[in-house]
């Protein structure tokens, strides 16, 4: 069974500080996707990474693929209380389309 | 372009009962994907169906069944549902047309209670 471990599980911070979320695998994945989720609502979709060491921003959000296509991170910079949120990353594997393995989350709390 | 829609967005219901949820796909999107989502297990995928066939299953006990119409539009049913049932069922639509990368679409959720 293909696993994606996200870490870390919870991240409290202050308006304006930076973080990092983490998503890892010991698999190959042929993609990786990102999405926010908040609370009473589905995950909305933010990015797909699909080439190895591919890097992707999004305003103050940016997003990398690891070289090998196991693991992948999102940084975010100054953050804002708007991106409150559940943090998902999913993986696809080739051939088996629709079926996304998704990690457990980072739920993100930026405070005023 | 509307979104993906389900519903009901919620539902109670007892120990031992059945349950259909309905899904419609964005318009022109042809796979439709079932996940159940809880806080111990996170999400986790329960059924593909693309073009009224099922193409992909999770590890969901038989209890768990799917179907889509020939209008793209899916629903699940539980049989004899279980306290542990009780869980946000996300529904998510794909264009999957060639060159897609598996993105997935989601819609609202029905939170489904077990009593």
């Amino acid at each position: 069974t293909q696993l994606l471990e996200q870490s870390p599980q919870f991240l409290s911070i202050q308006e304006g500080e930076n973080l990092t979320v983490y998503c890892n695998s010991s698999s190959v994945f042929s993609s990786l996707q990102w999405y926010r989720q908040e609370p009473g609502e589905g995950p909305v979709l933010l990015v797909t990474v699909v080439t190895g060491g591919e890097v992707k921003k999004l305003k103050r959000l940016t997003f990398q693929f690891g070289d090998a296509r196991k693991d992948s991170s999102l940084h975010i910079t100054a953050a804002q209380p708007g991106d409150t949120g559940l943090y998902l990353c999913a993986g696809a594997q080739g051939g088996s389309q629709g079926n996304l393995i998704f990690g457990k989350g980072t739920k993100l709390s930026v405070k005023p | 372009k509307a979104g993906v829609t389900q519903t009901p967005r919620y539902l109670i219901k007892t120990r031992g009962q059945q349950v259909t949820l309905s899904c419609s796909p964005i318009s022109g999107h042809r796979s439709v994907s079932w996940y159940q989502q809880t806080p111990g297990q996170g999400l986790q995928f329960l059924f593909e169906y693309f073009s009224e066939t099922q193409r992909n299953k999770g590890n969901f006990p038989g209890r768990f069944s799917g179907r889509q119409f020939s209008n793209s539009r899916s629903e699940m049913n539980v049989s004899t549902l279980e306290l542990g049932d009780s869980a946000l069922y996300l529904c998510a639509s794909s264009p999957m047309g060639q060159g897609s990368s598996y993105e997935q679409y989601f819609g609202p959720g029905t939170r489904l209670t077990v009593t």
